[in-house]
């Protein structure tokens, strides 16, 4: 069935480290589409990146994520974190075997950014 | 431009009383509505979907209910709370299968 994996639960960097939050998924379909949704303190989740091609770079606001389709995965990353970057960090993943936009989300990722 | 607007902000009841949470949507028109839920420290949870009015499709019940009364308006219910209702509540849209999620602001509910 369609699963998406957030391995780690929470992430603690120094500011200007380079950043990575890991997801992969599971689905039976060939074409999927993937998200990274980011959710600040006392905020509703926001989109940060979408992408449904394969190999295919997509940029947004410094994190970048490419879909993998050979290994599942959708990583995100930024070359050097800033504090205002912390907050919790969802991976989803469209289901395809409908029209309702349902959305399966990864547990999530804190990432906290200190000085 | 669409507006997304869920009532109330926030709220404190008792285990064992009622609860309605509603969800406005102004600029769309027939968007897919959903309800989702966030328990403290928890992940997001999606709990119902709608496509069209008068129709809604459950995911996770939770002794919840939901009602799309109108075309912009997403209604979540129970006639009893539990404590485990506590947790962070979140109306959201979308156009097509393939879009992006637009997400309230959400109703923050404690259940004492």
């Amino acid at each position: 069935g369609d699963s998406v994996t957030q391995t780690e639960g929470l992430v603690t960097l120094t500011e200007g480290l380079p950043v990575m939050l890991n997801c992969t998924y599971q689905t039976i379909y060939s074409n999927p589409f993937l998200f990274w949704y980011v959710q600040h303190l006392n905020e509703s989740p926001r989109l940060l990146l979408k992408s449904f091609t394969d190999n295919k770079r997509t940029e947004h606001q410094g994190f970048h994520a490419t879909l993998h389709k050979s290994s599942s995965s959708f990583h995100l990353q930024k070359s050097s974190a800033q504090l205002s970057d912390s907050a919790l960090y969802y991976c989803a993943r469209l289901a395809h075997n409908t029209n309702t936009g349902k959305l399966t989300f990864g547990d999530g990722t804190v990432l906290t950014v200190k000085p | 431009a669409q507006t997304i607007h869920q009532w109330p902000v926030a709220e404190i009841k008792a285990v064992g009383s009622p609860l309605s949470l509603g969800c406005t949507i102004k600029g769309k028109s027939s968007p897919n509505l959903y309800w989702y839920w966030q328990a403290t420290g928890g992940t997001l949870q999606q709990l119902f979907y709608s496509i069209t009015v008068g129709q809604v499709e459950s995911v996770v019940q939770l002794n919840l209910s939901a009602s799309r009364p109108k075309d912009d308006q997403f209604i979540l219910s129970t006639e009893k709370l539990l404590l485990s209702h506590s947790g962070f509540y979140l109306c959201a849209w979308s156009l097509m299968g393939n879009e992006r999620l637009f997400f309230g602001h959400g109703t923050k509910l404690s259940v004492l």
